[in-house]
């Protein structure tokens, strides 16, 4: 069955750096564009960024355009938030998601969820 | 990138039916048929619920429907059960190739 878990959550100081990973099994890894989502504690959804079949086409969102990157290894069926110049602001559960072989138009698995947290 | 307007909470009593909207813009749920519910109880990863406005994956109940017309999309439950009690996210594709979510509605069971 298709499984997604997330893990590199941790506690980090404002402007210190993170990286998380979601290990991805049950499903061929490399034909699905996946997705990072995130969820600031009470509060709702926040699409974080894309990523392609290949690693070629990536979004990001404003919110951290220039200070999130969003890669993969497909022959580890992994993928994963580089995440620099943390922010209070960015404190979130983080969350992997698979979206389909063209797009992130719909999300049909979702991982637990890894905890960051941004605080001095 | 503004979240898509969903209203905060609704309610109901097993059995009735209930609408949640979510409102945006020509740039996002008027623009394409990519519109996607998601339910999430507390603690717990979301789920898809309807995908493309009004598609349901397998083994979601046929009480979950979806519909849209024009910049707002809409999911109705119909006979309400305990355990829909949960918070429903509305997501869209955009034609900026994002995605963006909806604000969240606490659904209530009364």
């Amino acid at each position: 069955q298709v499984q997604l878990v997330e893990s590199g959550g941790d506690l980090v100081k404002p402007g210190g750096s993170l990286r998380l990973s979601c290990a991805a099994s049950g499903f061929t890894f490399s034909d699905y564009y996946m997705t990072w989502i995130r969820q600031a504690p009470g509060k709702g959804l926040e699409w974080i960024s894309y990523i392609s079949t290949g690693g070629s086409t990536l979004y990001y969102a404003d919110s951290v355009k220039g200070r999130f990157t969003i890669s993969r290894d497909n022959a580890k069926n992994s993928l994963f938030l580089q995440m620099n110049s943390l922010r209070a602001e960015d404190a979130a559960v983080y969350y992997c998601a698979r979206g389909n072989w063209n797009d992130v138009r719909l999300l049909d698995y979702w991982g637990q969820g890894t905890l960051v947290t941004v605080s001095s | 990138q503004s979240a898509l307007t969903q209203p905060a909470s609704v309610s109901g009593s097993p059995g009735q039916s209930i609408t949640i909207s979510c409102t945006g813009t020509s740039s996002d749920v008027g623009a394409y048929y990519f519109v996607s519910w998601y339910q999430q109880h507390p603690g717990k990863a979301p789920k898809l619920m309807i995908y493309e406005v009004s598609n349901r994956p397998s083994g979601v109940p046929n009480r979950f429907s979806g519909s849209k017309s024009g910049n707002t999309a809409s999911l109705t439950i119909s006979g309400l059960q305990a355990e829909d009690e949960a918070d429903y996210y509305c997501s869209s594709y955009t034609r900026s190739s994002t995605l963006v979510f909806g604000g969240g509605t606490k659904l209530t069971v009364l």
